[in-house]
């Protein structure tokens, strides 16, 4: 089974300063995706970024990206100028790209992230 | 557009006492469906995923059950729920075949069990 670690309970950045989170994963599959969500205070989940396994290039979004490292089963996600509304827990989730996973999807703990005026 | 709907928003019930939460998703067709719970500060656990009508996959053995009468609904149920239940149940839909589709979310229902 697939498992995914979230290593940071608690981050801090300063407002306009960049942050990484981190997240490693287990998997003995060649084709899946990974995804940082948000959750805010209204507990609304967020689709932050996507990555799909077999694309080399890393995800951007504005002003979030990733840094996906295969090899090393490593999904960190970077904040840059970070804003107070980026306050929010973080999860890293993975999908199995298999036809019999039901698109399912195994979540971190996740690193909850203050941003300091 | 696609949206998808949770109630009720909060509740709270007695220990023994009989839950039913609903989900309901607009906008699209035969997608996958999926339950999961999330105790305080803490990351998602997957109850139940359903890949179409009448079709229920568990996740997790529990006193709790699912089921998709219609294309669009999911109900989470319980005949009998327990303090442990407690928590913060969050229904998803994805598109229902495979290309790494994200998951979305609707906004929760908060349970309580006294």
């Amino acid at each position: 089974a697939q498992t995914v670690t979230q290593s940071q309970p608690e981050m801090s950045v300063q407002e306009a300063e960049t942050v990484t989170l981190s997240c490693t994963y287990d998997t003995s599959e060649s084709d899946y995706y990974l995804f940082w969500y948000k959750q805010p205070p209204s507990r609304q989940m967020i689709l932050v970024i996507r990555q799909e396994a077999y694309k080399q290039q890393n995800a951007t979004e504005n002003r979030f990206s990733v840094n996906f490292q295969k090899a090393a089963k490593s999904f960190s996600l970077k904040i840059s100028d970070s804003q107070l509304g980026d306050a929010a827990m973080y999860f890293c989730a993975y999908r199995s790209g298999a036809e019999t996973s039901g698109s399912r999807l195994t979540f971190g703990e996740g690193t909850q992230l203050t941003v300091n005026p | 557009s696609q949206t998808i709907h949770q109630w009720p928003a909060t509740l709270v019930q007695p220990v023994g006492s009989p839950l039913s939460l609903e989900c309901t998703v607009e906008g699209t067709s035969n997608p996958n469906l999926y339950w999961y719970r999330q105790a305080a500060g803490r990351g998602l656990q997957l109850l139940f995923y359903s890949v179409g009508i009448g079709q229920i996959s568990s996740e997790v053995p529990q006193n709790l059950s699912a089921s998709r009468p219609q294309d669009r609904q999911f109900i989470l149920s319980s005949k009998k729920l327990l303090l442990s239940d407690s928590g913060f149940y969050l229904c998803a839909w994805s598109v229902r075949w495979t290309g790494g589709h994200e998951q979305y979310f609707g906004p929760g229902t908060r349970l309580t069990v006294t």
